[in-house]
Protein backbone atom coordinates (compact mmCIF):
# COMPACT_ATOMS: atom_id res chain seq x y z
CA UNK A 1 0.00 0.00 0.00
CA UNK A 2 1.13 3.67 -0.47
CA UNK A 3 2.80 5.69 1.76
CA UNK A 4 0.78 8.65 2.34
CA UNK A 5 2.10 11.81 4.75
CA UNK A 6 0.32 14.87 5.46
CA UNK A 7 1.32 18.73 6.26
CA UNK A 8 0.70 20.04 9.32
CA UNK A 9 -0.74 17.28 11.01
CA UNK A 10 -2.85 19.47 13.22
CA UNK A 11 -3.35 23.80 13.37
CA UNK A 12 -5.56 26.52 15.22
CA UNK A 13 -6.37 29.23 13.28
CA UNK A 14 -8.11 32.69 13.22
CA UNK A 15 -11.34 33.31 11.29
CA UNK A 16 -11.24 34.90 8.33
CA UNK A 17 -7.59 33.49 7.05
CA UNK A 18 -6.65 30.78 4.96
CA UNK A 19 -4.43 27.32 5.39
CA UNK A 20 -2.56 25.34 3.03
CA UNK A 21 -2.80 21.28 3.56
CA UNK A 22 0.21 19.36 1.99
CA UNK A 23 -0.18 15.73 0.97
CA UNK A 24 2.56 13.69 0.00
CA UNK A 25 2.39 9.78 -0.85
CA UNK A 26 5.54 7.83 -1.66
CA UNK A 27 4.68 6.67 -5.21
CA UNK A 28 3.56 7.81 -8.41
CA UNK A 29 -0.59 7.60 -8.43
CA UNK A 30 -3.17 9.00 -11.05
CA UNK A 31 -6.00 9.58 -8.59
CA UNK A 32 -5.97 11.67 -5.21
CA UNK A 33 -8.63 13.12 -3.10
CA UNK A 34 -9.71 14.90 0.04
CA UNK A 35 -11.84 14.26 2.27
CA UNK A 36 -13.66 16.15 5.54
CA UNK A 37 -14.22 14.55 8.79
CA UNK A 38 -16.18 17.04 11.18
CA UNK A 39 -16.20 15.88 14.85
CA UNK A 40 -17.69 12.40 15.75
CA UNK A 41 -18.81 11.48 11.74
CA UNK A 42 -18.63 9.98 8.72
CA UNK A 43 -16.17 10.76 5.79
CA UNK A 44 -17.62 13.31 3.30
CA UNK A 45 -15.82 13.71 -0.08
CA UNK A 46 -14.64 17.56 -0.99
CA UNK A 47 -12.92 16.75 -4.49
CA UNK A 48 -10.99 14.63 -6.72
CA UNK A 49 -7.95 15.91 -7.84
CA UNK A 50 -5.97 14.29 -10.99
CA UNK A 51 -2.87 15.51 -12.17
CA UNK A 52 -3.07 18.03 -15.33
CA UNK A 53 -6.57 18.91 -15.14
CA UNK A 54 -8.65 20.54 -12.71
CA UNK A 55 -10.07 19.44 -9.63
CA UNK A 56 -13.33 18.10 -9.86
CA UNK A 57 -15.71 19.22 -6.77
CA UNK A 58 -18.46 17.48 -5.38
CA UNK A 59 -22.00 19.04 -4.29
CA UNK A 60 -21.77 21.65 -1.60
CA UNK A 61 -18.08 22.23 -2.09
CA UNK A 62 -16.70 25.21 -3.83
CA UNK A 63 -12.98 25.50 -5.73
CA UNK A 64 -13.04 29.60 -4.48
CA UNK A 65 -13.87 28.12 -0.85
CA UNK A 66 -11.35 24.96 -1.15
CA UNK A 67 -8.50 25.62 -3.90
CA UNK A 68 -6.81 22.74 -4.60
CA UNK A 69 -3.27 22.03 -6.43
CA UNK A 70 -1.92 18.78 -8.49
CA UNK A 71 1.52 19.78 -9.60
CA UNK A 72 3.00 16.40 -10.12
CA UNK A 73 1.64 12.59 -9.49
CA UNK A 74 2.89 12.46 -5.78
CA UNK A 75 1.68 15.77 -4.56
CA UNK A 76 -1.18 18.08 -3.65
CA UNK A 77 -2.41 20.55 -1.91
CA UNK A 78 -5.72 21.59 0.00
CA UNK A 79 -6.35 25.44 0.95
CA UNK A 80 -9.19 26.19 3.36
CA UNK A 81 -10.12 29.67 2.37
CA UNK A 82 -11.35 32.20 4.42
CA UNK A 83 -12.21 29.76 7.62
CA UNK A 84 -14.65 30.14 9.91
CA UNK A 85 -15.13 28.13 13.20
CA UNK A 86 -17.58 25.29 10.85
CA UNK A 87 -14.20 24.58 9.23
CA UNK A 88 -12.98 22.84 12.23
CA UNK A 89 -12.71 19.58 11.06
CA UNK A 90 -10.39 16.73 10.17
CA UNK A 91 -8.74 16.93 6.62
CA UNK A 92 -7.47 13.91 4.86
CA UNK A 93 -6.21 13.27 1.58
CA UNK A 94 -6.27 9.09 0.00
CA UNK A 95 -5.06 7.61 -3.30
CA UNK A 96 -6.06 5.03 -5.52
CA UNK A 97 -4.00 2.26 -6.70
CA UNK A 98 -3.85 0.15 -9.41
CA UNK A 99 -6.44 -2.32 -7.62
CA UNK A 100 -8.65 0.53 -7.24
CA UNK A 101 -7.91 0.66 -3.48
CA UNK A 102 -8.09 4.12 -1.52
CA UNK A 103 -5.48 4.88 1.17
CA UNK A 104 -5.84 7.36 3.56
CA UNK A 105 -3.30 9.63 4.91
CA UNK A 106 -2.52 10.43 8.70
CA UNK A 107 -5.41 13.40 8.40
CA UNK A 108 -4.76 16.98 9.60
CA UNK A 109 -6.81 18.23 12.25
CA UNK A 110 -8.06 21.59 12.21
CA UNK A 111 -9.47 24.05 14.69
CA UNK A 112 -10.87 27.47 13.78
CA UNK A 113 -11.78 29.66 16.88
CA UNK B 1 -23.14 3.91 -3.77
CA UNK B 2 -24.36 7.18 -2.74
CA UNK B 3 -26.71 5.64 -0.15
CA UNK B 4 -24.78 3.21 2.15
CA UNK B 5 -26.36 2.27 5.67
CA UNK B 6 -24.24 1.41 8.34
CA UNK B 7 -25.50 -1.07 11.78
CA UNK B 8 -25.20 -0.55 14.34
CA UNK B 9 -23.42 3.16 15.53
CA UNK B 10 -22.13 1.26 18.03
CA UNK B 11 -21.15 -1.76 19.84
CA UNK B 12 -19.78 -3.22 22.74
CA UNK B 13 -18.43 -6.63 22.43
CA UNK B 14 -16.77 -8.49 25.87
CA UNK B 15 -12.90 -9.77 24.87
CA UNK B 16 -12.93 -13.34 23.09
CA UNK B 17 -16.68 -12.24 21.65
CA UNK B 18 -17.16 -11.78 18.22
CA UNK B 19 -18.33 -8.77 16.22
CA UNK B 20 -20.26 -8.36 13.44
CA UNK B 21 -21.06 -5.00 11.77
CA UNK B 22 -23.49 -4.77 8.46
CA UNK B 23 -23.80 -2.50 5.92
CA UNK B 24 -26.48 -2.37 3.04
CA UNK B 25 -26.34 -0.51 -0.58
CA UNK B 26 -28.65 0.51 -3.41
CA UNK B 27 -26.52 0.18 -6.42
CA UNK B 28 -27.06 -3.05 -7.66
CA UNK B 29 -23.68 -2.06 -10.23
CA UNK B 30 -21.49 -1.84 -7.17
CA UNK B 31 -18.80 -4.50 -7.23
CA UNK B 32 -16.21 -3.47 -4.88
CA UNK B 33 -16.55 -3.01 -0.92
CA UNK B 34 -14.01 -2.13 1.56
CA UNK B 35 -14.39 -1.70 4.90
CA UNK B 36 -12.01 0.69 6.99
CA UNK B 37 -10.77 0.88 10.93
CA UNK B 38 -9.93 4.20 12.26
CA UNK B 39 -8.26 4.55 15.41
CA UNK B 40 -8.45 7.60 17.31
CA UNK B 41 -6.27 10.41 16.14
CA UNK B 42 -5.05 8.32 13.11
CA UNK B 43 -6.68 8.17 9.44
CA UNK B 44 -8.83 5.08 8.08
CA UNK B 45 -6.86 2.12 7.63
CA UNK B 46 -8.32 -0.44 4.93
CA UNK B 47 -8.59 -3.72 6.68
CA UNK B 48 -10.15 -5.81 4.39
CA UNK B 49 -12.29 -5.56 0.91
CA UNK B 50 -14.02 -7.94 -1.00
CA UNK B 51 -15.21 -7.94 -4.76
CA UNK B 52 -18.54 -8.78 -6.23
CA UNK B 53 -16.94 -12.21 -8.07
CA UNK B 54 -16.54 -13.99 -4.28
CA UNK B 55 -19.05 -14.12 -0.99
CA UNK B 56 -16.61 -14.06 1.23
CA UNK B 57 -12.86 -13.33 2.22
CA UNK B 58 -11.00 -13.94 5.45
CA UNK B 59 -7.93 -12.54 7.00
CA UNK B 60 -7.19 -13.89 10.23
CA UNK B 61 -9.39 -12.90 12.78
CA UNK B 62 -11.43 -10.43 10.15
CA UNK B 63 -13.95 -11.93 7.46
CA UNK B 64 -15.88 -9.86 5.12
CA UNK B 65 -19.54 -11.38 3.30
CA UNK B 66 -21.39 -10.31 0.40
CA UNK B 67 -25.09 -10.65 -0.33
CA UNK B 68 -25.62 -9.07 -4.04
CA UNK B 69 -29.15 -10.13 -4.14
CA UNK B 70 -29.76 -8.69 -0.78
CA UNK B 71 -27.45 -5.96 -1.44
CA UNK B 72 -25.59 -5.78 1.92
CA UNK B 73 -22.03 -7.15 3.29
CA UNK B 74 -21.14 -7.74 6.61
CA UNK B 75 -17.57 -7.19 8.50
CA UNK B 76 -16.92 -10.57 11.33
CA UNK B 77 -13.79 -9.90 14.07
CA UNK B 78 -13.78 -12.96 15.98
CA UNK B 79 -12.23 -13.38 19.04
CA UNK B 80 -11.86 -9.63 20.23
CA UNK B 81 -9.20 -8.18 21.64
CA UNK B 82 -8.98 -4.41 22.99
CA UNK B 83 -7.12 -3.20 20.05
CA UNK B 84 -10.15 -3.90 18.07
CA UNK B 85 -11.72 -0.79 19.44
CA UNK B 86 -12.15 1.63 16.77
CA UNK B 87 -14.70 3.40 14.38
CA UNK B 88 -15.14 0.86 11.68
CA UNK B 89 -16.60 2.13 7.94
CA UNK B 90 -18.23 0.56 5.32
CA UNK B 91 -18.09 2.31 1.89
CA UNK B 92 -19.20 1.88 -1.46
CA UNK B 93 -18.09 3.29 -4.71
CA UNK B 94 -20.08 5.48 -6.77
CA UNK B 95 -18.48 5.82 -10.51
CA UNK B 96 -15.82 3.49 -10.16
CA UNK B 97 -13.85 5.65 -8.07
CA UNK B 98 -16.03 7.59 -5.48
CA UNK B 99 -16.39 5.95 -1.99
CA UNK B 100 -19.57 6.67 -0.52
CA UNK B 101 -19.03 5.87 3.55
CA UNK B 102 -21.15 4.67 5.95
CA UNK B 103 -21.43 6.02 9.17
CA UNK B 104 -19.49 4.53 10.82
CA UNK B 105 -19.66 1.86 13.90
CA UNK B 106 -17.84 2.86 17.03
CA UNK B 107 -17.01 -0.80 18.41
CA UNK B 108 -15.76 -1.31 22.41
CA UNK B 109 -14.23 -4.43 23.21
CA UNK B 110 -14.12 -4.90 26.97
CA UNK B 111 -11.55 -6.76 29.33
Amino acid sequence: SAVISQKPSRDICQRGTSLTIQCQVDSQVTMMFWYRQQPGQSLTLIATANQGSEATYESGFVIDKFPISRPNLTFSTLTVSNMSPEDSSIYLCSVEDRRNEQFFGPGTRLTVL
Amino acid sequence: GENVEQHPSTLSVQEGDSAVIKCTYSDSASNYFPWYKQELGKGPQLIIDIRSNVGEKKDQRIAVTLNKTAKHFSLHITETQPEDSAVYFCADPSNDYKLSFGAGTTVTVRA
